[in-house]
């Protein structure tokens, strides 16, 4: 059964104080990893798809890389701006309808 | 700038109220999609939809059924609402074609709908 894992489930930083969050996966045929940023009260906002191992992609303070069984969303120097819910997500199986399954997510809260 | 509307932020219903929930998108998006949000259990497929009249259940379908008439509208169905149906519901909407070439997987989703049933 596919499945995604977030960890930690909430994160406490201060301001210009680098992390990771980590998402594992257990999927058949990876199609594609995504991440998302979610503010209270609002729905999720895409931000990255990552497809094989070794791949990065990077965004402003936010970089996600991707191995064959986790993906980091590594934040540098965070500013408050930056607090919010992640979502990690993925796509498996063999066709392009196959479901997107998501994690529960890394709530991360920035110090000014 | 692509958008999906979800038509009502805020919904109180008494059990056993039947209850709509509407989606509209304005990008030509072949597919859409109903989640459901609850604390610690992440987003939750309810039913998706490939194209027009067409419908798949997902991970939750129970209690819940869909409608998709036109090509930008996908409504949420509640035939007889219960408390444990309280929760924050997502529309989204993609370019992901069934059957055809992957693309970027990007969901595009609404703004929410928090049901609260009494």
């Amino acid at each position: 059964e596919d499945q995604v894992t977030q960890s930690p489930e909430a994160l406490r930083l201060q301001e210009g104080e680098s992390s990771s969050l980590n998402c594992s996966y257990t999927v058949s045929g990876l199609r594609g990893l995504f991440w998302y940023r979610q503010d209270p009260g609002k729905g999720p906002e895409f931000l990255f798809t990552l497809y094989s191992a070794g791949e990065e992609k990077e965004k402003e303070r936010l970089k996600a890389t991707l191995t064959k069984k986790e993906s980091f969303l590594h934040i540098t120097a965070p500013k408050p701006e930056d607090s919010a819910t992640y979502l990690c997500a993925v796509q498996g199986g063999y066709s392009s309808a196959s479901k997107i399954i998501f994690g529960s997510g890394t709530r991360l809260s920035i110090r000014p | 700038d692509v958008k999906v509307t979800q038509s009502s932020r805020y919904l109180v219903k008494r059990t056993g109220e039947k209850v709509f929930l509407e989606c509209v998108q304005d990008m030509d998006h072949e597919n859409m999609f109903w989640y459901r949000q609850d604390p610690g259990l992440g987003l939750r497929l309810i039913y998706f939809s490939y194209d027009v009249k067409m419908k798949e259940k997902g991970d939750i379908p129970e209690g819940y059924s869909v409608s998709r008439e036109k090509k930008e509208r996908f409504s949420l169905i509640l035939e007889s609402a219960s408390t444990n149906q309280t929760s924050m519901y997502l529309c989204a909407s993609s370019l992901l074609a069934s059957g055809g070439p992957s693309n970027t997987g990007e969901l595009f989703f609404g703004e929410g709908s928090r049901l609260t049933v009494l």
